[in-house]
């Protein structure tokens, strides 16, 4: 069975610290990885995208890896904004852009 | 960027009525269209995926005569709630491929209260 796992569900961190976000999957046969941003009532937007070959990739202070040995990922965050607060999703794409699982996600809140 | 918008954005409507939500994606063309639903602090969960010209594909335990899915053209897939209840209520929301590109992009959603 298809699965994505975020962890943690759900973090705190200071403004201006540094943050790791896991996701770990089963998907196959594997087509791609997304992390994607979704602030409370609105629809998730796409930080980056990874395929088998990329290891990491990043998007601003958004930097994401990927080791698919292990079928791991990670979305590290770099001095973190009080607009980072939301919720990250580790989304998977096997074998053809229909088959798409989504992770649980993890709510990160970033304070003052 | 590709955009991909949902109408209406928020919708309250009696019990046994029946509601219409309406993706469309701006500028391109989706051959594809997916339908989610997300309850509050939970991830999203896929409906169905919306076929152009057939057919929509719907995941075990969605019920398809409730859900009504209708992808009439390559920028348009509606959903209809039929005779919604409280328990339909619902942030529900949509995603549509760029077959070029194979980005995934998804709509502002679309919440649902049933009274």
């Amino acid at each position: 069975k298809n699965q994505v796992e975020q962890s943690p569900q759900s973090l705190i961190i200071l403004e201006g610290k540094n943050c790791t976000l896991q996701c770990n999957y089963t998907v196959s046969p594997f087509s791609n990885l997304r992390w994607y941003k979704q602030d409370t009532g609105r629809g998730p937007v796409s930080l980056t995208i990874m395929t088998f070959s990329e290891n990491t990739k990043s998007n601003g202070r958004y930097t994401a890896t990927l080791d698919a040995d292990t079928k791991q990922s990670s979305l590290h965050i770099t001095a973190s904004q009080l607009s980072d607060s939301a919720s990250y999703i580790c989304v998977v794409t096997a074998g053809g852009y229909q088959k798409v699982t989504f992770g649980t996600g993890t709510k990160l809140q970033v304070i003052p | 960027g590709a955009v991909v918008s949902q109408h209406p954005s928020r919708v309250i409507c009696k019990s046994g009525t029946s509601v219409k939500i309406e993706c469309r994606s701006l500028d391109f063309q989706a051959t594809t269209m997916f339908w989610y639903r997300q309850f509050p602090k939970q991830s999203l969960m896929l409906m169905a995926t919306s076929n152009e010209g057939s057919k929509a594909t719907y995941e075990q335990g969605v019920e398809k005569d409730k859900f009504l899915i209708n992808h009439a053209s390559l920028t348009l897939s509606t959903l209809t709630v039929t005779s919604a209840h409280p328990e339909d209520s619902s942030f529900y929301i949509c995603s549509a491929w760029t077959g070029s590109t194979g980005e995934l992009f998804f709509g502002e959603g679309s919440r649902l209260t049933v009274l």
